[in-house]
């Protein structure tokens, strides 16, 4: 199976920390890259490769794997996290591409 | 300044054909793969289609082939979407990303988007 399946919506008390799953087999394959999109606003890559965040892209954000579940983790969220996020992998075939179901984040 | 620019977003009727660019700006556009992704009302990404570095390979998700084309112009910098046969579903905000590789393949600069409205 080449789907990516994740929370569909998560809240978390400013400060606080958050995780997101992104469960699928092709995880057990891929690395997974994480991106964050806001209202109205094109996506932006938060985490990529080896779990790796681009510059500018805060250290609160970080990710990790294990077996066929990919996880971002928020430590401290912020007001401005308040977004939609999704995983994205190749998918079995090598040259496809498929988005996780995304999960919008509500920061309390 | 790195940057990409959709344009050619409208409305169409079902049925009808659209053709959507991408100017790409501020980087070597001749040694990077480019891609479309959509986003629908309500509905999360959704992959749609791939061009090589160099244009030799294509790749479409599975809801569009057969009815969209990618395509690029390494003098103009521009990649496209040739999109036939529309639906309504296919209804959506159009944007192209870059890619590029670090472990494996990721996404790392995206347009604005370009609105897609299929409707009688």
């Amino acid at each position: 199976s080449s789907e990516l399946t994740q929370e569909p919506a998560v809240s978390v008390a400013l400060g606080q920390t958050v995780r997101i799953t992104c469960q699928g087999d092709i995880v057990r394959s891929y690395y997974v890259s994480w991106y964050q999109q806001k209202a109205g606003q094109a996506p932006v890559v938060v985490i990529y490769g080896k779990d790796i965040r681009p510059s500018g892209i805060p250290d609160r954000f970080s990710g990790s794997s294990s077996g066929d579940t990919a996880s971002l983790t928020l430590t401290g969220a912020q007001a401005e996290d308040e977004a939609d996020y999704y995983c994205n992998s190749r998918d079995s075939s090598g040259h496809h591409y498929v988005f996780g179901t995304g999960t919008k984040v509500t920061v309390l | 300044q790195v940057q990409l620019v959709e344009s050619g977003g409208g409305v169409v009727q079902p049925g009808g054909s659209l053709r959507l660019s991408c100017a790409a700006s501020g980087f070597t556009f001749s040694n990077f793969g480019m891609h479309w992704v959509r986003r629908a009302p309500g509905k999360g990404l959704e992959w749609v289609a791939v061009i090589s570095y160099d244009g030799s390979n294509k790749y479409y998700a599975d809801s569009v082939k057969g009815r969209f084309t990618i395509s690029r112009d390494m003098s103009k910098s521009t990649v496209f979407l040739q999109m036939n046969s529309l639906r309504a579903d296919d209804s959506a905000v159009y944007y192209c990303a870059k890619d590029n590789w670090n472990y494996d393949w990721y996404f790392d600069l995206w347009g604005r988007g370009t609105l897609v409205t299929v409707s009688s």
